[in-house]
């Protein structure tokens, strides 16, 4: 099993819609939470981290929920630039080991206009 | 967008061959990573570095050497390429620690024949 799961998709929505992705992860002792966002070809970058009591971003929202161990992104009046993919990152401990950061593959995101 | 360089950007190579593949910041940020991008998986740890000469093995280390002698650079060094090794590397810096924000180079597309 793997240790932070997403649905692959790909989730292909109309401009305006509103789209939510979660993601599962194994550890029970993880303690920082992200998603990323990736275009086609280019980097990782941050797009938000996510809080016990659940952030947001304009159009995003994050939301962590320990006890069933998922965390959520919801994005809202969805644009043509919002396409892309969107990585959950999970770290396991608080003393900074590189080796607990843990990478979903990714949620395909292609908003159609 | 973090001063991050990654070099070369695109390289084609024969099994059994050395490759090095460089990783060159501007921030001053202490920790930087190597990573390997693959259909399916996500972004793996192959090795980090928390300081110069302080190097340690992430998840995907085997046939893989890091060096890094200034705090700018980070080499990747592949000692005897194989066509398993075919993949996008990603360079990553993060100031403090591993569960700070990691900001990616551009990556680069490495194929082994």
């Amino acid at each position: 099993r793997k240790e932070v799961e997403q649905d692959p998709g790909p989730f292909n929505v109309p401009e305006g819609a509103t789209v939510a992705f979660n993601c599962t992860y194994s550890n029970s002792a993880s303690q920082s939470f992200f998603w990323y966002r990736q275009d086609c070809r280019k980097e990782p970058k941050l797009l938000m981290s996510v809080y016990s009591s659940g952030n947001e971003d304009g159009r995003f929202t994050a939301q962590l929920n320990r006890a069933s161990q998922y965390i959520s992104l919801l994005i809202r009046d969805s644009k043509l630039s919002d396409s892309a993919t969107y990585l959950c990152v999970v770290t396991e401990g608080s003393s900074g080991s590189a080796r607990q950061l843990t990478f979903g593959s990714g949620t395909q995101l292609t908003v159609l206009p | 967008d973090a001063g991050i360089t990654q070099s070369p950007r695109h390289k084609v190579t024969e099994t059994g061959t050395p490759v090095t593949l460089r990783c060159h910041q501007t921030e001053n940020h202490r920790y930087m990573y190597w990573y390997r991008q693959d259909p399916g998986h996500g972004l793996r740890l192959i090795h980090y570095s928390y300081g110069v000469k302080d190097t340690d093995k992430g998840e995907v280390s085997d046939g893989y050497s890091v060096s890094r002698s200034k705090t700018e650079d980070f080499l990747l060094t592949l000692e005897s390429a194989t066509s398993s090794q075919t993949s996008v590397y990603f360079c990553a810096i993060s100031l403090r620690a591993s569960t700070d924000t990691q900001y990616f180079g551009p990556g680069t597309r490495l194929t082994v024949l």
